[in-house]
């Protein structure tokens, strides 16, 4: 029963190329959540994505990044003409249900991250 | 914007010590969830608290959700080198949010010196 599985697990880049990172969850589970951890600061919220919908995607950055979670295959996180600053840790994580009580059945499980770092 | 204030940002002590960590906030939550995250790993849930006033023990690790749902400790009896690492409070439903988008508090770096 495989965790949360982000790929790649490191990922550099140069300025303005592209950046593509993806998040399969886990087994059952519909509800994908991105968040970015900058060096030295907390985790943050990005998006929330249901298969084939966005959720709220009040945390995401108004250009450049996009996400999608298809009805088949994986939840892609995008970013387009990479600075600097986007150099960070991105983390997904799944749920089975959407729910806001994250206990029990409906446990929120982190993927081990993926490392961009933009050149 | 719901802040989670964390704190101590670093803690540094001998092994056997005791050390409590608290995240505050304004801000009403229905869950509160502690992780503790290795380097270079994800954060791995310790524990969801759900009820104002709950009290959940994991061996040594003891946890709180306040009464008001706003503010949690983390209590860590007799610690042990085995418990350095990076802890992470983070609660859902702020704002009557009705799904598991988290707000994170900044983390404490704890190091227990043998």
């Amino acid at each position: 029963n495989a965790g949360v599985m982000q790929n790649p697990r490191h990922l550099v880049r140069r300025r303005g190329q592209e950046a593509r990172l993806r998040c399969s969850p886990m087994k059952g589970h519909s509800h994908v959540y991105w968040y970015r951890q900058l060096p030295e600061e907390g985790l943050k919220f990005m998006v929330y994505l249901q298969k084939e919908n966005i959720i709220d995607e009040s945390g995401m950055p108004k250009e450049r990044f996009s996400a999608e979670f298809p009805k088949e295959g994986p939840s892609i996180l995008r970013i387009q003409q990479v600075v600097r600053g986007d150099s960070a840790a991105y983390f997904c994580a799944s749920s089975p249900t959407g729910g806001v009580l994250l206990s029990g059945a409906n446990v929120l499980t982190f993927g081990a991250g993926s490392r961009l770092t933009v050149l | 914007t719901q802040l989670l204030e964390q704190s101590p940002q670093f803690l540094s002590i001998q092994e056997g010590e005791n050390l409590t960590v608290y995240c505050n906030s304004s801000s009403v939550f229905s869950s509160l969830q502690w992780y503790r995250q290795e380097p270079g790993e994800g954060p791995v849930l310790l524990v969801t608290v759900v009820t104002g006033g709950e009290v959940k023990k994991l061996k040594r690790l003891t946890f709180q959700f306040g009464d008001a749902r706003k503010d949690s400790s983390l209590h860590i009896t007799a610690a042990q080198p085995g418990d350095t690492g990076l802890y992470l409070c983070a609660g859902a439903g702020a704002g009557g949010t009705s799904y598991g988008k988290l707000t994170f508090g900044q983390g404490t770096i704890l190091t227990v010196h043998p």
